[in-house]
């Protein structure tokens, strides 16, 4: 069966600092892969999508980056941090034309 | 653009009682449609889809179905549980779109006992 990891399961980080998030999936190949933000209280904010290793597709443009160096890894980095970027975390994962399945989620607080 | 609106929570409830959540969607093309459940410091987790119109999703004694005529997705459930306090999202895809999905707001649901 497929599995989602995230970690760390929470950080906080100094305004400034760099970031370096991490997500594997496990039991598929060639999966479709994503960054997503949720701000406390509110909704999805999709940031940034992959359908293959290298390929990576901004939807926000902001401090942040994403890169996918194997086929079932994607990191989410920034090389300094803003208060704006707390918030929880989300990776997902998806094949084809089918519903995502994501991660248990960072925390990421920002002081 | 395609978007996804939801009723405002927080819906309160007393356990046993029913429960709707409105959801209603403007999309071009034919999307399929997801509920999903989010518990308290977790990620988000499938609760049911359907991919067509007409089709009904149903888990757990949760259902919606897909009205295109209404463009809705109502997720319904006729007796909740002190469990089922969380916040669900609604979401729809475009498969023109890389599979992105779109949410709603979410609705945050507490039952008391």
């Amino acid at each position: 069966s497929q599995t989602i990891h995230q970690w760390p399961a929470t950080l906080v980080q100094p305004v400034g600092s760099p970031l370096s998030l991490e997500c594997t999936v496990e039991g598929t190949s060639n999966p479709n892969l994503y960054w997503y933000r949720q701000a406390a209280g509110r909704g999805l904010q999709l940031l940034f999508y992959s359908v293959g290793i290298g390929q990576i597709s901004s939807e926000v443009p902001q401090n942040l980056s994403a890169s996918r160096p194997q086929d079932r890894q994607f990191i989410l980095s920034s090389k300094k941090l803003l208060l704006s970027d707390s918030g929880f975390y989300l990776c997902a994962w998806s094949v084809g034309y089918y519903e995502q399945y994501f991660g248990p989620g960072t925390r990421l607080t920002v002081t | 653009g395609n978007s996804v609106t939801q009723m405002e929570g927080p819906v309160t409830l007393s356990e046993e009682a029913f429960l709707t959540i409105n959801c209603t969607y403007t999309a071009t093309g034919y999307p399929s449609l997801f509920w999903y459940v989010q518990y308290p410091g977790e990620g988000l987790q499938l609760l049911l889809k359907a991919t067509k119109a007409d089709d009904k999703g149903s888990n757990k004694g949760f259902e919606a179905t897909y009205r295109k005529e209404t463009t809705s997705f109502h997720l319904e459930k006729g007796s909740v549980q002190v469990s089922d306090s969380a916040v669900y999202f609604c979401a729809l895809s475009d498969p023109r779109s890389f599979q992105k999905l779109v949410f709603g707001t979410g609705t945050r649901l507490l039952v008391s006992p």
